[in-house]
């Protein structure tokens, strides 16, 4: 594809509800990251992933947010038991590469609009 | 900790003004600064970075580390310049590879009215 896409691009969840979010990074990159984007804030970092290995997980807000990258493509972030203040849109980022290098550029999706009603 | 503060949330400016967005950090170790952009119904996308010392679309920023500042500055604003602007810091994360994440500030509308 042309750039890392997310699906479903809206998404609503009944309070209690689990939901996955997809992420498709541009093919080859070996760096993933997921941010979580409140109403008028910036992008807070979630997690990230080196090809299928997460290596840091320290912006997950809590244990009902889990994220897998399995085969070191695809990412899915799952958020089990939703709660209102999970409402917000969730960016992935892919780059071509890790390391001490961020002026490789950082590539994102349209995010997901999670609404929890 | 790392932190990026952009004060103004909001800035209108007529076609043709100066514009200056400003950008304040707090790190410890040796910044990276960028700006990303996202104009309406776009996605995020990198506008510029500090360590190219480029220009983008006229815009400029010079990384101030005596003032823990990156602003970001152009001379005559256009239209489509009408945008959400974000400043990020590049910051280490812990564990394998040495790798990094973005700290970004909470963003600023710029409305460019003709």
């Amino acid at each position: 594809g042309a750039g890392v896409s997310q699906s479903p691009r809206y998404k609503v969840a009944k309070r209690g509800q689990d939901v996955a979010l997809r992420c498709d990074p541009i093919s080859g990159h070996v760096s993933l990251f997921w941010y979580q984007q409140a109403l008028g804030q910036g992008p807070e970092f979630l997690t990230y992933f080196q090809n299928e290995a997460q290596l840091d997980k320290s912006g997950l807000p809590s244990d009902r947010f889990f994220a897998e990258r399995p085969e070191g493509s695809v990412s899915t972030l799952k958020i089990q038991r939703t709660q209102q203040e999970d409402s917000a849109v969730y960016l992935c980022a892919s780059r071509p590469r890790s390391g001490r290098n961020f002026n490789t550029e950082a590539f994102f999706g349209q995010g997901t609009r999670l609404t929890v009603v | 900790a790392q932190r990026v503060t952009q004060p103004e949330k909001l800035l209108s400016v007529f076609k043709g003004a100066p514009v200056e967005l400003k950008c304040n950090y707090s790190y410890s170790g040796s910044p990276e600064l960028f700006w990303y952009v996202q104009y309406s119904r776009q996605r995020l996308q990198l506008l510029l970075r500090h360590i190219s010392r480029e220009s983008i679309k006229g815009f400029t920023a010079d990384l101030n580390k005596g003032e823990t500042s990156f602003h970001l500055k152009k001379p005559f604003a256009q239209e489509e310049d009408s945008a959400m602007y974000y400043c990020a810091l590049s910051v280490r994360i812990r564990g394998q590879g040495g790798s990094e994440k973005l700290v970004f500030g909470k963003g600023m509308k710029l409305t460019v009215n003709p």
